[in-house]
């Protein structure tokens, strides 16, 4: 069965990274991509990027560029979500999430979700 | 960026009834439209694609329609395993805007 197995807990202060880690299982890991999608305490969901595991394409929200890297491991199934100069709206948990169809930004399966906390 | 407008915010409603939640996109978005199902402490759940497609293991009680800018997802003869928050999703072009949920209560 499909499988999306993510990274533990994380506090940093404002202005460190964090990289958040995504594990795959269950499916050809090449014939999808992979988005990551947070949600603030109390909040709706935010797409945040994709990143496709066949040729390493990155697409990511406007509101973000420059400060979120995503990248892959075909090696170990397994795709990476970097932040870095973290403020505290940054504050969530953070998922990632299967396409369906790829190239199509929703999403079949997510992840567990892993919870950043931003605070000195 | 597409925006995405859900309402209402919040509806209270019984077991048995139906319920709508409508979803509107700031463009046209064709039919690239999702809806999720998220419970509290849990991932958001697809129930819906292409606006009218349901996905594999959904009841059939779920089902959503519209096209270009308004959609809607509606709910009949309500389950209590139903009470949760929805999430409308564009995915038209390169990127995924949800819009703001609506929390489904029990009256």
């Amino acid at each position: 069965q499909v499988q999306l197995v993510q990274s533990g807990a994380e506090v940093r202060d404002p202005g460190a990274s964090v990289k958040v880690s995504c594990k795959a299982s269950g499916y050809t890991f090449t014939s999808s991509g992979i988005s990551w999608v947070r949600q603030a305490p109390g909040q709706g969901l935010e797409w945040l990027g994709w990143i496709s595991i066949y040729n390493g394409n990155t697409n990511y929200a406007q509101k973000l560029q420059g400060r979120v890297t995503m990248t892959t491991d075909r090696s170990t199934n397994t795709v990476y979500m970097e932040m870095r100069s973290l403020r505290s709206e940054d504050t969530a948990v953070y998922y990632c999430a299967r396409s369906k169809a790829l190239g199509y930004y929703y999403f079949d399966y997510w992840g567990q979700g892993t919870l950043v906390t931003v605070s000195s | 960026d597409i925006q995405m407008t859900q309402s209402p915010s919040t509806l209270s409603a019984s077991e048995g009834d139906s319920v709508t939640i409508t979803c509107r996109a700031s463009q046209t978005i064709s039919n690239w439209l999702a809806w999720y199902q998220q419970k509290p402490g849990e991932a958001p759940k697809l129930l819906i694609y292409k606006t009218s497609s349901l996905e594999s293991g959904v009841p059939s009680r779920f089902s959503g329609s519209g096209s270009g800018t308004d959609f809607t997802l509606t709910i009949t003869n309500l389950q209590p395993d139903d009470f949760a928050t929805y999430y409308c999703q564009q995915y038209n072009g390169y990127s995924g805007t949800f819009g703001q949920g609506t929390k489904v209560e029990i009256k």
